[in-house]
């Protein structure tokens, strides 16, 4: 599987973005990149996925490098319901990949968005 | 369209009982997995399923059983349990493509004394 670094803890103010960094630099051609996020000690929750192309949903945004060695989660205006860990994974996109189907979390991120 | 239901949420055992923790969703979803998560650390993949019939073990299987007969449950049995397997426990289910997130159950908190 490849391995995904995040910085252990970042801070955000209340209304303003929050940037999540992630290196991934053994990536596969094809594995995806996710992104989930656990609130206190619920299940995590997924968030976001990527291959190469930047991705937008409802909840965030992802940037994905050309090179597909990092990626970057965008919470556009993160509030303190939206402290958590945020974790950052690869996962291969069919049967033929050796991680397909696990999810393997770091240590993840822990955000905190304070006031 | 209940998702990832896990029973029970809570349970306390005595060391070298044995119970099953069950797991089941409504999602049509062949993949199925469960995790254990210890204080202060993240998720570690103890079975998995890629579909009904089919298992395989995750990072740290030893003293768990699986079974996967049916589409919707996996249950993930305790066979004698210790205290060392005192942790909180998180199904979660996707569809296999991996074109799609996992969806998490809430979590069923173990303790063994």
């Amino acid at each position: 599987d490849a391995k995904t670094t995040q910085p252990p803890s970042m801070d955000c103010a209340e209304g303003r973005a929050a940037n999540l960094p992630c290196n991934h630099s053994t990536i596969s051609g094809n594995e995806y990149v996710y992104w989930y996020r656990q609130i206190h000690s619920q299940g995590p929750q997924y968030i976001i996925h990527g291959l190469k192309n930047n991705e937008t949903n409802e909840m965030a945004s992802l940037i994905i490098t050309e090179d597909r060695k990092s990626s970057t989660l965008i919470l556009p205006h993160a509030t303190l319901r939206d402290t958590a860990v945020y974790y950052c994974i690869v996962r291969a996109s069919n049967a033929g990949g050796t991680s397909y189907g696990k999810l393997t979390f770091g240590q993840g991120t822990i955000l905190t968005v304070h006031p | 369209n209940a998702g990832v239901t896990q029973t029970p949420k809570f349970q306390v055992l005595k060391t070298g009982q044995s119970m099953t923790l069950q797991c089941a969703q409504d999602m049509n979803h062949e993949y199925m997995s469960w995790y254990r998560q210890d204080p202060g650390m993240g998720l570690r993949l103890i079975h998995y399923s890629v579909g009904a019939g089919i298992t395989d073990q995750g990072e740290v299987p030893n003293g768990y059983n699986v079974s996967r007969s049916t589409t919707e449950d996996f249950p993930l049995r305790l066979l004698s349990a210790a205290p060392s397997q005192t942790s909180v426990y998180f199904c979660a289910s996707s569809y296999t493509t991996g074109k799609r997130g996992y969806t998490f159950g809430s979590g069923t908190r173990l303790t063994v004394v």
